[in-house]
Order: C-alpha cells, then structure tokens, then sequence
C-alpha cells in the first residue's frame, strides 16, 4: 500500500539552528501538509500546499517557516531558527483531495519527525 | 473556530471488553468527521470516517455514528484485542475545506 515516508525520524538540535524535515508524499497526490503535535497536546495544522504554493497557514506558521517541493516528489519543512518552543513531532500528510460526492478529504500520513530542541 | 473534544486517557482495557472513546465536536458548517489510528512507530492512518448525519462509519469492528443533535461521533468497539493498542484521534473537516481539525487523542492499552 502506498506510504508517506518521512526523515529523519527523530532529530535533535540546538537552539537558534536551522531544521529541514523532509517527506516523500504518495506519487498521485497532489495536496500536501505539515501537522505538529507537541508532546500531549493536540495534533495542529501548520500549512498546507497545492500546485506549488501554499493554499492555507496556520498562525503557527511564522516567518521562521517555509515548505517547499524541490524536485517532484520531495516535500519540505524548514525551520529557520529553531525555539525551544519548536519541540514537537511533525506529521507530513497527502492527499488526492476532495471526494466527489462527499466533499470529505482523506489524508494519508507520514511516521513523523520528533524534533527535540535544546 | 472548529474544535474536536475527546475522552482523556489512557484508557486500559483487558481484551475482549467493551470500548468507547467519547468525541465531540464544535463546527460552524457541517463537517466530515473521522476517526485516525496511530500505532506505535507508525502514522496517522485513517480508520473512519462519515460524511453526513446519522451515517456510521466501520472499519476492522470500529463503529462511529454522526450524531448532529449532539455533535458527537463516539467510537466504539465490541470486544478488543490486544492489537488495538494505539493512540486514536478524532478530526473534522469542514465541507469543501482541505484542514483537518484535530482532538488531543486517546491512548488506549489492551491487556490480555
């Protein structure tokens, strides 16, 4: 069955370093985004990306922010400059969109990558 | 803004007990909900979802019925198994929107 595959899974770094978290979306996706849950709390929307550019952010998603899809088929996360506060694992999704008839979007998640700043 | 409550955990259960996990939900629309399972070391997998009031969604013996008099969508299960141990989390979307709105979700432990 086709998978999101997300790297690393787990990457720890000091304060003030830039962070890329990459993911590989399913290949006839054509929606993408980023989710983060920080350790027990809720799952949050951070962006989401179509035809090249992102389509919604969150208020999470600061300058400190960007995605980008590089090649085709690599889909990234940076963090500029990291806060201890960026602590957190981060969940890449996809998806083909909305469903006909339902109007419902199924996305398909990735592993995670725990970030852990010091 | 849309907001997703969930039952606190965790919840342990001995196998072949009964199972809810209670969600409820907060939208301005009329959303989709759905249920996603994480099992340790692995993602976000979707479980189940319904689309309108009163549909039930099912999957592997889950159930969850949209209930929009009480906006709640209640996951439920007859008899666990071990192999249900995972963290569970209820989400909507709204119709037409691509975001989905998740709850804290609920780690749930099966003992033999």
């Amino acid at each position: 069955e086709p998978e999101v595959t997300q790297t690393p899974s787990h990457q720890v770094t000091q304060m003030g370093q830039e962070v890329i978290l990459r993911c590989v979306p399913i290949s006839n996706h054509l929606y993408f985004y980023w989710y983060r849950q920080i350790l027990g709390q809720k799952v949050e929307f951070l962006v989401s990306f179509y035809n090249n550019e992102i389509s919604e952010k969150s208020e999470i998603f600061d300058d400190q922010f960007s995605v980008e899809r590089p090649d085709g088929s690599n889909f990234t996360l940076k963090i500029r400059s990291t806060k201890l506060e960026d602590s957190a694992m981060y969940f890449c999704a996809s998806s083909r969109g909305l469903e006909r008839g339902s109007g419902a979007n199924v996305l398909t998640f990735g592993a995670g990558s725990r970030l852990t700043v010091l | 803004g849309d907001s997703v409550t969930q039952m606190e955990g965790p919840v342990t259960l001995s196998e072949e007990a009964f199972l809810t996990i209670n969600c409820t939900y907060t939208a301005t629309g009329y959303p989709s909900l759905f249920w996603y399972v994480q099992y340790p070391g692995e993602g976000l997998q979707l479980l189940l979802k319904a689309t309108k009031a009163d549909d039930k969604g099912s999957n592997k013996g889950f159930e969850a019925t949209y209930r929009k008099e009480t906006t709640s969508f209640h996951l439920e299960k007859g008899s666990v198994q071990v192999s249900d141990s995972a963290v569970y989390f209820c989400a909507l979307s709204e119709l037409g929107n691509e975001k989905l709105t998740f709850g804290t979700g609920t780690r749930l432990t099966i003992i033999p």
